[in-house]
C-alpha cells in the first residue's frame, strides 16, 4: 500500500516564496505528481518527477528524493490567485494507480 | 471532446434510491480513474480502467459501488441503495498511460456533486 503525508495548511505572503512539504511510503514507485485545486474546481497539473533531483516550471519547481520518501513544490513570487489546494500524488506501479495525498491548503494574504 | 466531461454536475437524491454517475474522457485516452473527494480532503481512488477492463477495483468501498466501461471510452459509476455517507465529489480523470510504462498526467472533470438526503 501506500502512505502520503503533506501539511495541512500553510500561509505566505504574496511575493514570498514557500516550500510544500510531501514524504510518503510506496512499495513500487513509479513517479511522483503535484497538482493545484482551486475550491470548487477540478485539480489541474503541476509538476511530475520520476527521478531525483528538481524539476523547474516557471514559478513553480518541484524537488523529489526517491531513498527518503520526499518531496516537495516550490513556489516562487506568490500571487493571490495561488490561493489553493496543493496535492502530492504518487503513481504506483504496484496498484497501478495514483494515489493522492491529503492535500495543502496554501492561503497567499496581501 | 476537448476535455473530461462528467454529468451530472450536482445530484440531489434520498437515502435507498440508485444512482448513475457519468464520464467522458478525453478522446484516445486509454485510462479512466474515479475518484471521490469529500471537503478538505485529497481525493480517494476508487477504481482505474485500462481500455475496458478495471484494472484496479481496490479503492471500491463496498459492493454497493460498480463501474463499467463497456467500450472504452465512456464509463458509468453505479451506486446502489445510496447512503449519506456517499455524499462527495466524485472526481473522473483519463490519461494516456500504458500499464506501467509511462504514468502520463491525469486530465480531470469537472466532477459531479452526489448529496444524500
Amino acid at each position: 500500500g501506500q502512505n502520503i503525508d503533506q501539511p495541512t495548511e500553510m500561509t505566505a505572503t504574496e511575493g514570498a516564496i514557500v516550500q510544500i512539504n510531501c514524504t510518503y511510503q510506496t512499495s513500487g514507485f513509479n513517479g511522483l505528481f503535484w497538482y493545484q485545486q482551486h475550491a470548487g474546481e477540478a485539480p489541474t497539473f503541476l509538476s511530475y518527477n520520476v527521478l531525483d533531483g528538481l524539476e523547474e516550471k516557471g514559478r513553480f519547481s518541484s524537488f523529489l528524493s526517491r531513498s527518503k520518501g520526499y518531496s516537495y513544490l516550490l513556489l516562487k513570487e506568490l500571487q493571490m490567485k495561488d490561493s489553493a489546494s496543493y496535492l502530492c500524488a504518487l503513481w504506483d506501479n504496484y496498484g497501478q494507480n495514483f494515489v493522492f495525498g491529503p492535500g495543502t491548503r496554501l492561503s497567499v494574504l496581501p | 471532446g476537448a476535455g473530461v466531461s462528467q454529468t451530472p454536475s450536482n445530484k440531489v437524491t434520498e437515502k435507498g434510491k440508485y444512482v448513475e454517475l457519468r464520464c467522458d474522457p478525453i478522446s484516445g485516452h486509454t485510462a479512466l480513474y474515479w475518484y471521490r473527494q469529500s471537503l478538505g480532503q485529497g481525493p480517494e481512488f476508487l477504481i482505474y480502467f485500462q481500455g475496458t477492463g478495471a484494472a484496479d477495483d481496490s479503492g471500491l468501498p463496498n459492493d454497493r459501488f460498480f463501474a463499467v466501461r463497456p467500450e472504452g471510452s465512456v464509463s458509468t459509476l453505479k451506486i446502489q441503495r445510496t447512503e449519506r455517507g456517499d455524499s462527495a465529489v466524485y472526481l473522473c480523470a483519463s490519461s494516456l498511460t500504458q500499464g506501467t510504462a509511462f504514468a502520463g498526467e491525469l486530465f480531470f472533470g469537472e466532477g459531479s456533486r452526489l448529496t444524500v438526503l
